[in-house]
């Protein structure tokens, strides 16, 4: 079965600084991984995802993920923080070409001036 | 092009009573997935169907149903309401399935009183 682990709940930074969510994922065959930013009161955006070509793929608004098999990680980053990225972050995964996607808990991104 | 259309936004309804929400996918979109949205739960898969038919179902009780038209628009109903169905449904939409983007609606706050 899949599953995902978003280590830390709130994660805070200041603006300008480096950004990093982290996201592991458990699967039994090759998954697809999605990041999706939800802000207050919103559904979800999709940031980025991957689905076996590129193990590092961008996404929008300057973020990027790197697929690690071997640590079976997907972690989020972006170099430079804005006012704008503070919202919760989600982590997910797939095993099929269906559209069933397991979620993580979320990260709660805080940006400080 | 229009996105993921949710209706009603915002509904409370009392305990026993049932509901019924409304999802307009993508234009194109065959996959329509729905999700529960709690702060304990998370996000939680519901159930998601492909050309009318069910091709996926969560770990949720008998009470929440769904049903796919013939031009994918999806209802999601729930029966005897109570009052831990207080949420957020998100319904998703996609051409096929996970290798497609998966496209989010704004959701439909329900709260049961």
């Amino acid at each position: 079965a899949q599953s995902v682990t978003q280590l830390g709940s709130h994660v805070s930074v200041s603006e300008g600084a480096l950004v990093l969510l982290r996201c592991n994922y458990s699967s039994s065959v090759p998954p697809y991984l999605f990041w999706y930013v939800q802000y207050p009161n919103q559904g979800l955006q999709l940031l980025l995802k991957y689905t076996s070509a590129a193990t590092l793929v961008k996404g929008i608004n300057g973020f990027e993920a790197e697929f690690k098999k071997s640590e079976t990680s997907f972690h989020l980053t972006k170099p430079s923080a804005h006012m704008s990225d503070a919202a919760e972050y989600f982590c997910a995964v797939s095993e099929s070409r269906y559209s069933t996607l397991t979620f993580g808990k979320g990260t709660m991104l805080l940006v400080s001036p | 092009k229009a996105g993921v259309t949710q209706t009603p936004r915002y509904l409370i309804k009392t305990r026993g009573q049932q509901v019924t929400l409304s999802c307009s996918p993508i234009s194109g979109h065959r996959s329509v997935s729905w999700y529960q949205q709690t702060p304990g739960q998370g996000l939680q898969f519901l159930f998601e169907y492909f050309s009318e038919t069910q091709r996926n179902k969560g770990n949720f009780p008998g009470r929440f149903s769904g049903r796919q038209f013939s031009n994918s628009r999806s209802e999601m109903n729930v029966s005897t309401l109570e009052l831990g169905d207080s949420a957020l449904y998100l319904c998703a939409s996609s051409a096929s399935g996970a290798r497609d983007t998966i496209y989010f609606g704004e959701g439909s706050w329900l709260t049961v009183v």
